[in-house]
């Protein structure tokens, strides 16, 4: 079974300032995906940003990347210019393709964008 | 395109009555998923169909809970005798294909039962 920890349970950063939101897991797969999305208060789960575990290389949505250390089993999540929308509940999540496609979420992270 | 959209946004149950929530996944989504979110805690993996038929119910916490999606499209969760341990957001998800594709969350419906 593969298990997703996010360590952070609430985290902060001043707008314009870049903050990092941390996740290892544990799984003995080699093929699956990480996901972050993003929950903001009115509950709608919006994905953020994927990394296929195949790929060496960082995925990367504008002000939103990843550093993907799959022998250490981690995937934090960068996000450059905080913006007040910003603030939301993060989730880390995997999916492992040879297991069904269900997700796996971490416990998630809570972070503030302060003006 | 409309998203996925899940109904009703909110329901209050008394202990032991049965609830039915629904979920409109995005047309032509093959994979339709249920997740149980508990306060302050991450999704959980309740039920997956591929189309109609329902691939993996591991999830589901007990026989108390029933999930179909006949025709492949409209999913139903049916929790019958509901428990105050059943109060929690239910998420609906849905993907284009079966495998490696990203899922796309509904607004859910937050449950609670008194």
């Amino acid at each position: 079974a593969q298990t997703v920890t996010q360590s952070q349970p609430e985290m902060s950063v001043q707008e314009a300032e870049t903050v990092t939101l941390s996740c290892t897991y544990d799984t003995s797969e080699n093929n699956y995906y990480l996901f972050w999305y993003k929950q903001p208060p009115s509950r709608q789960m919006i994905l953020v940003i994927r990394q296929e575990a195949y790929k060496q290389q960082n995925a990367t949505e504008n002000r939103f990347s990843v550093n993907f250390q799959k022998a250490a089993k981690s995937f934090s999540l960068k996000i450059s210019d905080s913006q007040l929308g910003d603030t939301a509940m993060y989730f880390c999540a995997f999916m492992n393709n040879n297991a069904g496609n269900m997700l796996t979420f971490g416990g998630g992270t809570r972070l503030m964008v302060k003006p | 395109g409309a998203g996925v959209s899940q109904s009703p946004r909110y329901k209050v149950a008394k202990r032991g009555q049965d609830v039915a929530l629904r979920c409109d996944p995005i047309s032509g989504h093959v994979s339709l998923f249920w997740y149980q979110q508990a306060l302050g805690q991450g999704p959980e993996f309740l039920t997956y169909f591929q189309n109609e038929a329902q691939l993996d119910k591991s999830g589901l916490p007990s026989d108390r809970f029933f999930a179909e999606r006949p025709e492949g499209s409209v999913s139903t969760l049916k929790i019958q005798r509901t428990q105050q341990e059943d109060s929690a957001v239910y998420l609906c998800a849905s993907s284009l294909e079966p495998v490696q594709e990203t899922q796309y969350f509904g607004p859910g419906t937050r449950l609670l039962v008194l």
